[in-house]
């Protein structure tokens, strides 16, 4: 049973791009969360889905950012005219059921330039 | 305030030696906890759940006090392999996972 994946890895991006992070829960793992880290600072919660729905947005900024956890494929973190503040690591968590333990994926580090 | 609240530490202590973390949470409505692990610059990585009875895991031992809402972490025989930062987890009704910012722990030779 792989476990949740992420990529890319790294990403860089020029200010005023757009950035797509992607993430496949582990199998039979339907609730996917996502969090950001800043350098030297702790986890963020940005945004809880499970499978097509937005279950739970308030940590993720109102603009720009967007997710989604499709039927089918991994569940994308969009970021839309990324600026050098959103430069950090993503990390993407996925737990079968309510109130259990979540497991994370390596993360994407995204560098904007 | 704050959902989860650890001490940033950072803890140094001697191979060998006994360590403990606290953690407190503010809404007593909490109904999953959890210790997590990070290593500098990668992902969390679950090191045990929590219950209200205590558990315990070869070195490790958690304790939830859920009148006092806290948590705690204690580690015995400190290895150099225990360095990382300690991240306490407590879920709500929604099932949104709340990370405390963490304890830093380096285990001195």
């Amino acid at each position: 049973n792989a476990g949740v994946m992420q990529n890319p890895r790294h990403l860089v991006r020029r200010r005023g791009q757009e950035a797509r992070l992607r993430c496949s829960p582990m199998k039979g793992h339907s609730h996917v969360y996502w969090y950001r880290q800043l350098p030297e600072e702790g986890l963020k919660f940005m945004v809880y889905l499970q499978k097509e729905n937005i279950i739970d947005e308030s940590g993720m900024p109102k603009e720009r950012f967007s997710a989604e956890f499709p039927k089918e494929g991994p569940s994308i973190l969009r970021i839309q005219q990324v600026v050098r503040g959103d430069s950090a690591a993503y990390f993407c968590a996925s737990s079968p059921r309510v109130n259990t333990e979540a497991f994370f994926g390596q993360g994407t580090r995204l560098t904007v330039v | 305030r704050k959902e989860v609240e650890q001490d940033p530490g950072p803890f140094n202590v001697p191979e060998g030696a006994t360590v403990a973390f606290n953690c407190t949470y503010s809404n007593s409505a909490s109904q999953s906890f959890f210790w997590y692990r990070q290593d500098c610059r990668k992902e969390p990585k679950l090191l045990m759940s929590v219950y209200s009875s205590g558990n315990e895991d070869g070195r490790f031992t958690a304790q939830l006090n859920r009148a006092s809402q806290y948590i705690s972490l204690l580690i015995r025989d400190s290895k150099l392999s225990d360095s990382a930062t300690y991240l306490c987890v407590v879920t709500l009704t929604g099932n949104q996972f709340y990370f405390g910012t963490g304890t830093s722990l380096t285990v001195i030779p």
